[in-house]
């Protein structure tokens, strides 16, 4: 079965710090992948998304991830975090095909003046 | 555009009832999809409507169903409600069935079971 892997379960870092989360996906043909974060009491919202092209991908407030297609992974990274960044982030994974997205468990994130 | 809107947005029922959760899409998108959410398994895929027609089906058991109507809300209905189907239920549209749409999600029904 199809299944996206996010290796850490909760992450703690200080303002400022640097952060990356990992996400790894099985393999299944042409992948696209997502990375949604649920901020406290918010709706799931899109931070990023790769289809092709260019591997390193842009989202918004400042994160970016980076589509290894040899280590199926995609993971998120930004360069310094905000106590605002404090959240959960989940990878999701489509293949071709119309299969339905495909969620990690999700990393909680929390940002510690 | 108005977002993804869900009610109720709060349930509280005993074992054994059933229940119906609804879900308004963006005006526009004909595609509509829900999630079960619990701390222990995350996000899980329940099923996709587009145009009044089922695309997909994850592996729940029968007593979740669906459907859509004519206007591309869609409800959800859960029978003989067990202690475990206590959950945030969320939904998602998109315009069509490409699986390079964003998904856009609604704030969720949460199910309490007792």
């Amino acid at each position: 079965a199809q299944s996206v892997s996010q290796h850490n379960h909760h992450v703690i870092l200080s303002e400022a710090a640097s952060l990356e989360l990992g996400c790894n996906y099985s393999y299944g043909g042409t992948v696209n992948l997502f990375w949604y974060v649920q901020y406290p009491g918010q709706h799931l919202q899109l931070l990023l998304k790769y289809f092709s092209g260019d591997p390193l991908v842009k989202g918004i407030k400042g994160f970016e991830a980076e589509f290894i297609k040899s280590k199926f992974s995609f993971n998120l990274r930004k360069p310094s975090v905000q106590w605002s960044d404090t959240a959960e982030y989940f990878c999701a994974v489509t293949y071709s095909g119309n299969t339905p997205l495909v969620f990690g468990k999700g990393t909680r994130l929390s940002v510690i003046a | 555009k108005a977002g993804v809107t869900q009610t109720p947005r709060y349930l509280i029922k005993t074992r054994g009832q059933q229940v119906t959760l609804s879900c308004s899409p963006i005006s526009g998108h004909r595609s509509v999809s829900w999630y079960q959410q619990t701390p222990g398994q995350g996000l899980q895929f329940l099923f996709e409507y587009f145009s009044e027609t089922q695309r997909n089906k994850g592996n729940f058991p029968g007593r979740f169903s669906g459907r859509q109507f004519s206007n591309s809300r869609s409800e959800m209905n859960v029978s003989t409600l067990e202690l475990g189907d206590s959950a945030l239920y969320l939904c998602a549209s998109r315009e069509g069935t490409s699986a390079q749409e964003t998904q856009y999600f609604g704030p969720g029904t949460r199910l309490l079971v007792l």
